[in-house]
């Protein structure tokens, strides 16, 4: 079966330095999404992205973060300057249609700042 | 934003009995979404429902829009099924942006 795979499985840095976490979704979806767990934590959601472009994006989405899809298979997440409230658990997720169709996740990339 | 609240917190079972995990949501919404990870492990999408009753091997899920309730059942629960069950509702207008509920720890013991 298909499937979203993330890269790294885990990420340690320095605060203050940058980030990238790595996806490749599904070759065949249109529609991806970057969700994230804070250790002990709901899962939250951070953007959709659609056509290269931001389609929603929460509160937590500042201006430290971005997206991309570079070369039409990667979909990255940038983090800039990374603060220790940035360590957790991130998912990127992707599905072919819009509507009425289940996830696809990845298994995620754990971010720790130190 | 779209209150998402799920009961119980925490289950523990034993091999083969029924279980029930219940999601209530504040605002009206097109689809939910049920979602099951396992300890360490990622994200699985289990069903996203609209309306009525959904059915994949021994998960069923319900769902009723005019009381904005959800229920996820196991039927013939096995140890292999312990894992953090999570109900999610998406903002008004939008299928994915999701509030997730905190989660329910589901424990079946052999």
């Amino acid at each position: 079966e298909p499937e979203v795979t993330q890269t790294p499985s885990h990420q340690v840095t320095q605060m203050g330095q940058e980030v990238i976490l790595r996806c490749v979704p599904i070759s065949n979806h249109l529609y991806f999404y970057w969700y994230r767990q804070i250790l002990g934590q709901k899962v939250e959601f951070l953007v959709s992205f659609y056509n290269n472009e931001i389609s929603e994006k929460s509160e937590i989405f500042d201006d430290q973060f971005s997206v991309e899809r570079p070369d039409g298979s990667n979909f990255t997440l940038k983090i800039r300057s990374t603060k220790l409230e940035d360590s957790a658990m991130y998912f990127c997720a992707s599905i072919q249609q819009a509507y009425n169709e289940k996830l696809f996740f990845g298994s995620g990339t754990q971010l720790s700042v130190l | 934003k779209n209150e998402v609240e799920q009961s119980p917190q925490n289950l523990t079972a034993q091999e083969g009995e029924f279980i029930t995990i219940n999601c209530s949501y504040s605002v009206g919404i097109s689809a939910l979404h049920w979602l099951q990870q396992h300890p360490g492990g990622g994200i699985v999408s289990l069903f996203m429902l609209s309306s009525g009753k959904k059915k994949h091997g021994r998960l069923i899920a319900t769902i009723n829009i005019q009381e904005k309730h959800s229920s996820l059942h196991i039927t013939a629960s096995h140890p292999r099924d312990s894992a953090v069950y999570t109900c999610a509702a998406p903002k008004l207008g939008s299928n994915y942006k999701l509030t997730f509920g905190k989660g329910t720890l589901l424990t079946v013991n052999p």
